[in-house]
């Protein structure tokens, strides 16, 4: 019953590293995020995507690059990984159209640590 | 970027209380969105809203999308301990169709 899925739950990786976030969705959905969660800030969105090949920034977007061959496959890239990009990641795919509240819409997320 | 203003930041309340939080914005909303996250995974859907004034209900969860279109409520009632938890507002706002922004969240801690 699993719809989105992370490829890792957990990630330690050294500082000056390149990092790849899977994330894979089976319901079709056209848009795609992702998110990092910090204590006291809530989701802040990295990029996202509304098509294949297709991307946008959001509001935090350096440090970072992403990747979308695939309907169902978004990757966030961290091309060096720094100390500062240790947080939560959290992937989500959406419709155009939000109605179900009965589909999850988030991944687990991916607890990533920069050494 | 834009971030939506959620309050309160946390709260302590006894099992079988009523729990109050809103979200407010600077700019109008198409949709608003209430999601609650359990420690260590993602986010879950609880309600959606779509038109200004509705009000919908999920179990003991309600929550009303605000008349000016820059505010949502969400109440739970008779809380529970598994209640516990982070709520996170989230919204569209106009003229982005796919930018889901979201709030800062509410910490839920429920006392027996």
């Amino acid at each position: 019953d699993v719809k989105v899925t992370q490829s890792s739950r957990y990630l330690v990786k050294r500082t000056g590293e390149k990092v790849f976030l899977e994330c894979v969705q089976d319901m079709d959905h056209e848009n795609m995020f992702w998110y990092r969660q910090d204590p006291g800030l809530g989701l802040r969105l990295i990029y996202f995507s509304y098509d294949v090949k297709m991307k946008e920034k959001g509001d935090i977007p350096e440090g970072y690059s992403v990747s979308r061959e695939k309907k169902e496959r978004f990757s966030l890239i961290l091309e060096s990984a720094s100390t500062n990009q240790t947080s939560m990641y959290l992937c989500a795919s959406f419709p155009l159209a939000i109605q179900n509240t009965d589909t999850q819409y988030f991944g687990p997320g991916t607890r990533l640590t920069v050494l | 970027g834009q971030q939506l203003n959620q309050s309160p930041q946390s709260m302590f309340i006894q099992e079988g209380e009523d729990v109050s939080m809103n979200c407010t914005s600077s700019s109008i909303f198409n949709t608003w969105l209430w999601y609650k996250q359990d420690p260590g995974e993602g986010p879950v859907l609880l309600i959606a809203l779509y038109k200004a004034g509705e009000l919908t209900s999920n179990g003991r969860l309600t929550a009303q999308f605000g008349i000016t279109r820059k505010d949502s409520f969400l109440n739970i009632s008779a809380s529970i301990p598994s209640d516990v938890g982070i709520y996170f507002c989230a919204g569209y706002p106009t003229g982005t169709a796919s930018k889901l922004t979201f709030g800062t969240g509410t910490r839920l801690q429920v006392t027996l």
